[in-house]
């Protein structure tokens, strides 16, 4: 299974939103909901940010958001903040015993 | 406090053997499907195993498949990882991770990470 295509980088002013892409193929994205969002600070472990392609768990900022169009996954940050600069990775269900398979990751820089 | 802790990792030869632990607190540990994930320094997410509530249900990625063996323990609330034939790609930080619904669903995403485990195979 291969990665999902993420843009190796992004970058935005605080305020600013930024969108960043997740593409796969009709046998993960473009079947099943089950995207998840993750970000990650240097040194750190993943955030879950995003589930079921749209969902935000408690605690996360509604600045964040998630979308799903064909075999891409996008996640929109809106009103960037200092804090938000980061590693964001996607992932997706598989539907074969392979479960998950991760995007390569984006890093997210707020100028 | 809802907390998983890996330990175990170091560093191995190539064709050696580690065996990762991950401790869990703060939750019905034998509710929740669990997972392996790794992160190789300065690369991605790598999924590389899922174990169901029971322990019965094992999946691997290709990449570590019958080299890798996962397990569990529910009365001691944890989590293992053996891994043989230890290659230098192997050399990354491993992560425990919690599903987020303790319902079997397969691709499920994983709410709770431990801070991880440096294993270096050189």
């Amino acid at each position: 299974q291969s990665a999902l295509t993420q843009p190796a980088s992004v970058s935005g002013s605080p305020g600013q939103s930024i969108t960043i892409s997740c593409t796969g193929t009709s046998s993960d994205i473009g079947t099943y909901n089950y995207v998840s969002w993750y970000q990650q600070h240097p040194g750190k472990a993943p955030k879950l940010m995003i589930y079921d392609v749209t969902n935000r768990p408690s605690g996360v900022s509604d600045r964040f958001s998630g979308s799903k169009s064909g075999n891409t996954a996008s996640l929109t940050i809106s009103g960037l903040q200092a804090e938000d600069e980061a590693d964001y990775f996607c992932s997706s269900y598989t539907g074969s015993t392979s479960l998950v398979v991760f995007g390569g990751g984006t890093k997210l820089t707020v100028l | 406090e809802v907390q998983l802790v890996e330990s175990g990792g170091g560093l191995v030869q190539p064709g050696g053997s580690l065996r990762l632990s991950c401790a869990a607190s703060g939750f019905t540990f034998r509710s929740y499907e669990m997972n392996w994930v790794r992160q190789a320094p300065g690369k991605g997410l790598e999924w590389l195993s899922y174990i169901n509530n029971s322990g019965r249900t094992i999946f691997y990625a290709d990449s570590v498949k019958g080299r890798f063996t996962a397990s569990r323990d529910n009365a001691k609330n944890s989590l293992y990882l053996q891994m043989n034939s230890l290659r230098v790609e192997d050399t990354a930080v491993y992560f425990c991770a919690r599903d987020l619904r303790a319902d079997g669903t397969y691709g499920d995403a994983f709410d709770i990470w431990g801070q991880g485990t440096m294993v270096t195979v050189s």
